[in-house]
């Protein structure tokens, strides 16, 4: 199977706006939906984007998500960031009925 | 409203089984709108699949530990369990269920149980 590739952390300013990318390591990116999980300490996951760019209700449309066929990877957007922002992201997808996460994004809102 | 609680010891020793069991309140796990995953995160790392059941019974597992689980539905329509067999101290984790309203992703979440393997 393939993997999902993560930067290890990223930061940004109040207000400001950030990008998480998810590069896929082999097959296409739009092969498969890419869901987006927020993780704040000590808490499970929730789902922000599922379906590559579906929000659940009740996550701000401060947070989108979208793909990229040329550079085969994922990205989940969110601007006006807020200090709750601040957690962990993780990225996933499938294929032949196997769950695939990537390493996971520390944001950091300063 | 759907809420998912795992249950199970959290000090299992090395090399036995590790029985966990997942309670669902607000809904029925026998509905064939669904599937039904654990999911592992070790201390201070990322999320791990661990696998899948409809509402069948028929289950998908990670192939990393296909040969170490089993994944099954208790005749309640309101839990289901996971067992890890011959365990090390690589699979101290809290240990997730969730809810997924198709194979591929999660939807509702348990709060997670730690489990430590340690003799």
């Amino acid at each position: 199977n393939f993997m999902l590739t993560q930067p290890h952390s990223v930061s940004e300013s109040p207000g400001k706006t950030v990008t998480i990318s998810c590069t896929r390591s082999s097959g296409s990116i739009a092969s498969n939906y890419v869901q987006w999980y927020q993780q704040r300490p000590g808490s499970a996951p929730t789902t922000v984007i599922y379906e590559d760019n579906q929000r659940p209700s009740g996550v701000p449309d401060r947070f989108s998500g979208s793909i990229d066929s040329a550079s085969n990877s994922a990205s989940l957007t969110v601007s006006g960031l807020k200090t709750e922002d601040e957690a962990d992201y993780y990225c996933q997808s499938y294929e032949n009925n196997v769950w695939v996460f990537g390493g996971g994004t520390k944001l950091t809102v300063l | 409203q759907l809420q998912l609680q795992e249950s199970g010891p959290g000090l299992v020793k090395p090399s036995e089984t590790l029985s966990l069991t997942c309670t669902v309140s607000g809904d029925s796990i026998r509905r064939r709108t669904y599937y039904w995953a654990w999911i592992r995160q070790p201390p201070g790392k990322g999320l791990e699949w661990i696998g899948s059941m409809y509402y069948s019974g028929h289950t998908y597992y990670n192939p990393s530990l296909d040969s170490r689980v089993t994944m099954s539905l208790d005749m309640s329509e309101t839990q289901f369990s996971l067992k890890l067999s011959s365990v090390t101290a690589a699979d101290t984790a809290v240990y997730y269920c969730a809810r997924t309203p198709n194979f591929f992703r999660g939807e509702y979440w348990g709060q997670g149980t730690l489990v430590t393997v340690s003799s």
